[in-house]
């Protein structure tokens, strides 16, 4: 069966710190995978895409790497702060494009300490 | 939040009630969905459209259908409301499945 697998439990780093958060799938070929920020109450944030023939994405202090021999996506976010503390939620875009479905990691609570 | 309203921001029903949460989006876009989140299982897609009157199953359809009847609204629609309905209802919109999705602020359901 199809699986998309987050880290379920809580990653606690200290600030300055680089957090690195793992996405892991099964029984996928994505053509895309994002990757999003939801703080308590709200609804996700999108951070990154990051296409299959891409191997990395950098936006600032993130860094997405996408392995789709290993069938993982690794999410980087360099220098934390306490402020980047959230859940963080890796999506799935399945073919075909325009009539597929984005299929959602169960997320993971990245918890960054002063 | 940008672009995405949804409505009601709370509900609580009783089983068996029947209730349809709203979603509008300004942004002109075609592809709409609805997930619901529950602890520890993350965002689950309910149901999604890619345009007027096109709709299509998610993961967890069971129990919800769905209305698009113009590009701005996608409205999702609970007949006979269950306690395993109680969840966070979370519209997306974006271009297609593949792109930035743009989430609304959420309806919170409980249903008794």
């Amino acid at each position: 069966s199809q699986k998309i697998e987050q880290n379920s439990e809580a990653l606690n780093i200290q600030e300055g710190k680089t957090a690195t958060l793992t996405c892991n799938y099964t029984n996928y070929s994505p053509a895309y995978l994002q990757w999003y920020r939801q703080d308590p109450g709200r609804g996700p944030v999108f951070l990154l895409l990051i296409r299959e023939n891409e191997k990395e994405k950098r936006k600032e202090r993130l860094k997405v790497t996408f392995d789709t021999t290993l069938k993982q996506s690794l999410f980087h976010i360099t220098a934390s702060q306490p402020a980047d503390s959230a859940t963080y939620l890796c999506a799935l875009g399945t073919q075909p494009s325009n009539t597929g479905k984005l299929i959602f990691g169960q997320g993971t609570t990245l918890q960054v300490k002063p | 939040n940008a672009g995405v309203t949804q409505t009601p921001k709370f509900q609580v029903l009783k089983t068996g009630q029947s209730m349809t949460l709203q979603c509008a989006q300004d942004m002109n876009h075609e592809y709409m969905s609805w997930y619901r989140q529950d602890p520890g299982m993350g965002l689950r897609l309910i149901h999604y459209s890619v345009g007027a009157g096109i709709t299509d199953q998610g993961e967890v359809p069971n129990g919800y259908n769905v209305s698009r009847l113009n590009k701005r609204e996608f409205s999702l629609r609970l007949e006979s409301a269950a306690p395993s309905q109680t969840s966070v209802y979370f519209c997306a919109i974006s271009t297609s499945s593949w792109y930035e999705q743009y989430f609304g602020p959420g309806t919170r359901l409980t249903v008794t």
